[in-house]
């Protein structure tokens, strides 16, 4: 099983439209979680950590479930510049990254 | 300059050519990193440094030869490469290695990597 296992997607949904991606993690022990996105060509960039209670950042939701060892990043109103790579992150005493899922957001 | 700054940010090289990556970070972290990104896989952590020691060593061929001289700065050596070995290698640092919550990665721009 994958150490950290996402849906790679493409998604394409239309702007303001609401999407969520879900990642799975194995390791059990894992402390941390995070969301990161990269754009095309780009390096990774910190979108928002995941706290076990759920946070919020604007347009963006991350829930954190450690009994089914997933986590989940929604975003709703979708604008284009949300296009990109969105990377879930755990952390085991070291960053273990998912491939990635790719969202599209068309006008 | 701030963050973590890569050079070159391209290398084309032959395979018995020997070639260095650089990486510097201005954030005062501790910890240092090399990943490397080929397509369509998850980023792959090939070493740690933490406090200019190296913690991590995940089974990286001996071409690639990692030096940390300072808390500051990371080199990548790489010696007779081969083709699949082509990708983008990403250096990061963060306040110090573990298991944190606030320990986020600061990644480099990259070094796009081809071996012909």
């Amino acid at each position: 099983r994958k150490e950290v296992e996402q849906d790679p997607g493409p998604f394409n949904v239309p702007e303001g439209a609401t999407v969520a991606f879900n990642c799975t993690y194995s390791n059990s022990a894992s402390q941390s979680f995070f969301w990161y996105r990269q754009d095309c060509r780009k390096e990774p960039k910190l979108l928002m950590s995941v706290y076990s209670s759920g946070n919020e950042d604007g347009r963006f939701t991350a829930q954190l479930n450690r009994a089914s060892q997933y986590i989940s990043l929604l975003i709703r109103d979708s604008k284009l510049s949300d296009s990109a790579t969105y990377l879930c992150v755990v952390n085991i005493g070291d960053m273990r990254f998912g491939a990635g899922t790719r969202l599209t957001v068309k006008p | 300059e701030t963050g973590v700054t890569q050079t070159p940010r391209h290398l084309v090289m032959g395979m018995t050519n020997k070639k260095s990556l650089k990486c510097e970070q201005h954030l005062g972290h501790n910890a240092m990193y090399w990943y490397k990104q080929s397509a369509k896989k998850p980023l792959e952590l090939m070493f740690v440094y933490n406090f200019k020691e190296q913690t991590e060593n995940n089974s990286v061929p001996s071409r690639f030869s990692p030096e940390c001289p300072n808390s500051s700065h990371l080199f990548l050596h790489l010696h007779t490469l081969q083709p699949e070995d082509s990708a983008l290698y990403l250096c990061a640092s963060s306040p110090r290695q573990g298991s944190a919550g606030a320990n986020v990665l600061t990644f480099g721009a990259g070094s796009r990597l081809t071996v012909l």
